[in-house]
């Protein structure tokens, strides 16, 4: 089965820790993409990969920080330096061309007291 | 910058019915076009897409429409089922840009027995 899996689903941590999140795909991806999703709102980009070694921060970097050593794997990790870390995140991965669609995670809800 | 809007964020039908689900983009650049479904708790999964240089594409009980004079972008759904109830977020690519999709805030679709 090809796809992509994060873990956990659920994730909780105390304010001042930092956290990382699992995204491994096994669709032959080169690009990787991490999203934030806060309730009744859409996706914001926080980090992108398009070859391993190699990333960029989205629109909403501050506090998190990625690596991509594997083709597969895109962790990433929010630091305690992120100032409201509760939310859904999402890890998306895409074939750089010719097709643009993303295909998603399922998720992980993090919780952050 | 530019952004994906949506002109609803809510929209409920009666089972059986077509729904249609609105989106204005304001890049003129924007090339390509998504249609994603979010059910509760879960990632975002592809519908459709549309290139630029169409007006419509058809799929399975779904349909997009591009009016790029307008900058509009609307998904019809035939035949509304109770599994279509979701969050329903369109995204656009714009040329030349190394980020991929840009994502709207959504509409969540209920489906009404």
């Amino acid at each position: 089965d090809g796809g992509i899996t994060q873990s956990p689903k659920y994730l909780f941590r105390k304010e001042g820790q930092n956290v990382t999140l699992s995204c491994e795909q096994n669709l032959n991806h080169d690009a990787m993409y991490w999203y934030r999703q806060d309730p009744g709102q859409g996706l914001r980009l926080i980090y992108y990969s398009q070859i391993v070694n190699d990333f960029q921060k989205g629109d909403i970097a501050e506090g998190y920080s990625v690596s991509r050593e594997k083709k597969e794997s895109f962790p990433l990790t929010v630091t305690s330096a992120q100032k409201n870390p509760t939310a859904f995140y999402l890890c998306a991965s895409s074939i750089r061309v010719p097709s643009y669609e993303q295909y998603f995670g399922p998720g992980t809800r993090l919780t952050v007291t | 910058g530019e952004s994906v809007g949506l002109h609803l964020p809510t929209l409920s039908v009666q089972e059986g019915d077509n729904s249609i689900i609105n989106c204005a983009y304001s890049n003129s650049a924007s090339d390509y076009f998504i249609w994603y479904k979010q059910e509760s708790g879960k990632g975002p999964q592809f519908i459709i897409d549309i290139r630029s240089n169409m007006d419509k594409r058809q799929g399975q009980r779904v349909t997009v429409l591009l009016n790029k004079t307008v900058k509009h972008l609307s998904l019809q759904i035939a035949a509304t089922q109770p599994g279509d109830s979701a969050v329903y977020f369109c995204a656009e690519k714009t040329e030349g840009s190394a980020r991929q999709l840009t994502f709207g805030s959504g509409t969540q679709l209920t489906v009404l027995p």
